[in-house]
């Protein structure tokens, strides 16, 4: 069926290198995908979007890379900090005949070590 | 500004019972919806209210139900609960329907039942 997967739970990295999460999505008719962030005890924050007529689209120290003819997205995160760990989802905007729902991956945990 | 306000936001209940939680929007969003997180499924949507009609609604059962009123706020409820609705119960809000651009989730409601 159609699903928004991620391929790895989890990630370590060290702080000051740089971060690659990674996400698979099934539905070729997705149009808009979205990376949150959500830290423990906390919703789902937004970090970045991405329409499929991009490819590319940067924000602060965060990159969306989004590849149509591998369905594949990925997140990139300059310079990792401490405050970068959390877990990462990726989403997409799964049309339906009435409105919209956003269609979760299962999540990337990242850690940053000092 | 204030963001989305969920209440409770810790809840224990009883096999069998119901259980209502509140959902108080970004002020000026129209639009509420609203997610379930458990480890085991991740993020998996819910429904979706706009001026107080339901617009999309996810593959739960039906003892799953919500509502919203005039001033946006929204209630989901679900009766005749099972151990397998624990869970976080987000809430998000947007300006529009049928739009995730903007979406801000609430920190949440967890639900443990027991």
């Amino acid at each position: 069926g159609e699903s928004v997967g991620l391929h790895l739970p989890t990630l370590s990295v060290q702080e000051g290198d740089n971060s690659i999460i990674n996400c698979a999505y099934s539905n070729s008719a997705s149009d808009y995908f979205i990376w949150y962030k959500q830290e423990s005890g906390k919703g789902p924050q937004f970090i970045i979007d991405i329409r499929s007529n991009m490819d590319k689209r940067q924000g602060q120290r965060v990159t969306v890379l989004l590849n149509k003819t591998v369905k594949h997205l990925s997140l990139q995160i300059a310079a990792t900090q401490p405050g970068d760990s959390a877990v990462y989802f990726c989403a997409e905007n799964r049309d339906s005949n009435s409105g919209y729902a956003l269609n979760f991956g299962k999540g990337t945990s990242l850690l940053v070590t000092p | 500004k204030a963001g989305v306000t969920q209440t409770p936001r810790y809840l224990i209940k009883t096999r069998g019972q119901q259980v209502t939680l509140s959902c108080s929007p970004i002020s000026g969003h129209r639009s509420v919806s609203w997610y379930q997180q458990t480890p085991g499924q991740g993020l998996q949507f819910l429904f979706e209210y706009f001026s107080e009609t339901q617009r999309n609604k996810g593959n739960f059962p039906g003892r799953f139900s919500g509502r919203q009123f005039s001033n946006s706020r929204s209630e989901m409820n679900v009766s005749t609960l099972e151990l397998g609705d624990s869970a976080l119960y987000l809430c998000a809000s947007s300006w529009g329907f049928g739009t995730s651009q903007g979406y801000t989730f609430g920190s949440g409601t967890r639900l443990t039942v027991v």
